[in-house]
C-alpha cells in the first residue's frame, strides 16, 4: 500500500526566511511524485512532477528535490503570498490513483 | 478558459436524500476523478473514468455511483446521503493517467448531510 507522509503539520515563517517542508513515501513503483498547492476554498492547483532520485524542478521560489524515499519543498525568501497548504501524492506503477499526504499548512507572516 | 467546473458549490442534505454533483472540464483531457477531502485526511480517490465510456472504483467508492455523461462531463451521484458522506468534494481531469499528465482540480464542492 501506497503511503505518503508530509511534515511538518503547520509552519510559520517570517517573510524572507527560508524553510523546507517534507514528504515521506513508500510506493511499489514510482512513475511520479507530485507537488501541489491548496489556497482556502480552492481546489488543488498543480506545481510540479519528480519522475525519479536526484530530480530537481523550480518555479519562482519554490524549488522541488527527490530522493528515493523523501521529496523536499524548499521556499527561498517567501512572501505572504506563498501561504497555503501544500500536497504531496505519490503515483504507483500500473496505477491510475494518486496517494496524498495530508498537506503542511504554510504561514508567512509580513 | 474555465477549466474544471462543479456544481453546486455548496449543498446540504438530510440523511437519505439524494443528489448528483456535476462536473464538466473544457480541456479535452481524456480523464476524469472525484476526490473527497476530510479534515486531517489527504484526498483520497472515489471512483475515476480513465476515458469515455469506462469508470472504475477507487479508494472509497461505498454509498457512490458516477456516470461519465460524454467526454466533458462526469457526475457523482449520493443515492442515499449519510453523516458520514460530509466532506468536500473534488472533481479533477487530466490528459491521461500517466504520471506525464497532471490532474486539474476544480473549486469543490461543499456538502452537509445532517
Amino acid at each position: 500500500e501506497d503511503q505518503v507522509t508530509q511534515s511538518p503539520e503547520a509552519l510559520r515563517l517570517q517573510e524572507g526566511e527560508s524553510s523546507s517542508l517534507n514528504c515521506s513515501y513508500t510506493v511499489s513503483g514510482l512513475r511520479g511524485l507530485f507537488w501541489y498547492r491548496q489556497d482556502p476554498g480552492k481546489g488543488p492547483e498543480f506545481l510540479f512532477t519528480l519522475y525519479s532520485a536526484g530530480e530537481e524542478k523550480e518555479k519562482e521560489r519554490l524549488k522541488a528535490t527527490l530522493t528515493k524515499k523523501e521529496s523536499f519543498l524548499h521556499i527561498t525568501a517567501p512572501k505572504p503570498e506563498d501561504s497555503a497548504t501544500y500536497l504531496c501524492a505519490v503515483q504507483g506503477a500500473g496505477s491510475y490513483q494518486l496517494t496524498f499526504g495530508k498537506g503542511t499548512k504554510l504561514s508567512v507572516i509580513p | 478558459n474555465a477549466g474544471v467546473t462543479q456544481t453546486p458549490k455548496f449543498q446540504v442534505l438530510k440523511t437519505g436524500q439524494s443528489m448528483t454533483l456535476q462536473c464538466a472540464q473544457d480541456m479535452n483531457h481524456n480523464s476524469m476523478y472525484w476526490y473527497r477531502q476530510d479534515p486531517g485526511m489527504g484526498l483520497r480517490l472515489i471512483y475515476y473514468s480513465a476515458s469515455e465510456g469506462t469508470t472504475d472504483k477507487g479508494e472509497v467508492p461505498n454509498g457512490y455511483n458516477v456516470s461519465r455523461l460524454n467526454k466533458r462531463e462526469f457526475s457523482l451521484r449520493l443515492e442515499s446521503a449519510a453523516p458520514s458522506q460530509t466532506s468536500v468534494y473534488f472533481c479533477a481531469s487530466s490528459e491521461g493517467g500517466t504520471a506525464n499528465s497532471p490532474l486539474h482540480f476544480g473549486n469543490g464542492t461543499r456538502l452537509t448531510v445532517t
